[in-house]
């Protein structure tokens, strides 16, 4: 079974700082997809940013972008000019890409707590 | 843009009675999910629908749980005899067609509070 670790509970930054949140994952498959997702304290999960594992080219989005590693099974999110509205929960999530008969369903981490100081 | 919709934002129950939660998904999509989140902890698959059938359930869902599509548009949980632990977030998500079908967009969840 897949899994999803995210190490760092919780993680502070400066307005308008970078910063960077882990995410680690276990899997046999060769194809898959993995996603952050965020949830402010509405609760609502809104994604970020997917990351397709055939693609070589980290994904990017405005002011996030991933560092993919397939071979360390990696995938860490950077947030530059971090804005207060950044702040929330971050959830790595890790799909299946269903070729080879596996799961449609997400694998979530624990998810890190990221505080934005003004 | 279309998003997903879940009522109640919020349940209060008793132990023992029988709670449904609701969804309206992207009207285009084909596949829906359910998730829940104990306070604290992570987000959990429950089921997935495709077809008017249940194709993958978690441990998590056994009897007390079932799912519905009762009409094209909702997209229903229901719990039919409601416990403690039971108290969660719970999510509907659902996802289009096959080249979309990866990602899975979420509604703003009902919170299940049983007493």
């Amino acid at each position: 079974a897949q899994t999803v670790t995210q190490s760092q509970p919780e993680m502070s930054v400066q307005e308008a700082e970078t910063v960077t949140l882990s995410c680690t994952y276990d899997t046999s498959e060769s194809d898959y997809y993995l996603f952050w997702y965020k949830q402010p304290p509405s609760r609502q999960m809104i994604l970020v940013i997917r990351q397709e594992a055939y693609k070589q080219q980290n994904a990017t989005e405005n002011r996030f972008s991933v560092n993919f590693q397939k071979a360390a099974k990696s995938f860490s999110l950077k947030i530059s000019d971090s804005q207060l509205g950044d702040a929330a929960m971050y959830f790595c999530a890790y799909r299946s890409a269903g070729t080879q008969g596996g799961s449609e369903k997400l694998v979530f981490g624990k998810g890190t707590k990221l505080t934005v100081n003004p | 843009e279309p998003e997903v919709t879940q009522t109640p934002s919020h349940q209060v129950t008793q132990m023992g009675q029988e709670v449904i939660l609701r969804c309206v998904p992207i009207s285009n999509h084909l596949y829906f999910y359910w998730y829940r989140q104990i306070l604290g902890q992570k987000v959990e698959f429950l089921v997935s629908f495709y077809n008017n059938e249940i194709s993958e359930k978690s441990e998590i869902f056994d009897d007390q749980f079932s799912v519905e599509r009762p009409d094209g548009s909702n997209f229903t949980l229901k719990i039919r005899s409601t416990k403690l632990e039971d108290s969660a977030m719970y999510f509907c998500a659902s996802s289009g067609d096959s080249l979309a079908k990866n990602i899975q967009y979420f509604g703003a969840g009902t919170r299940l509070s049983v007493l």
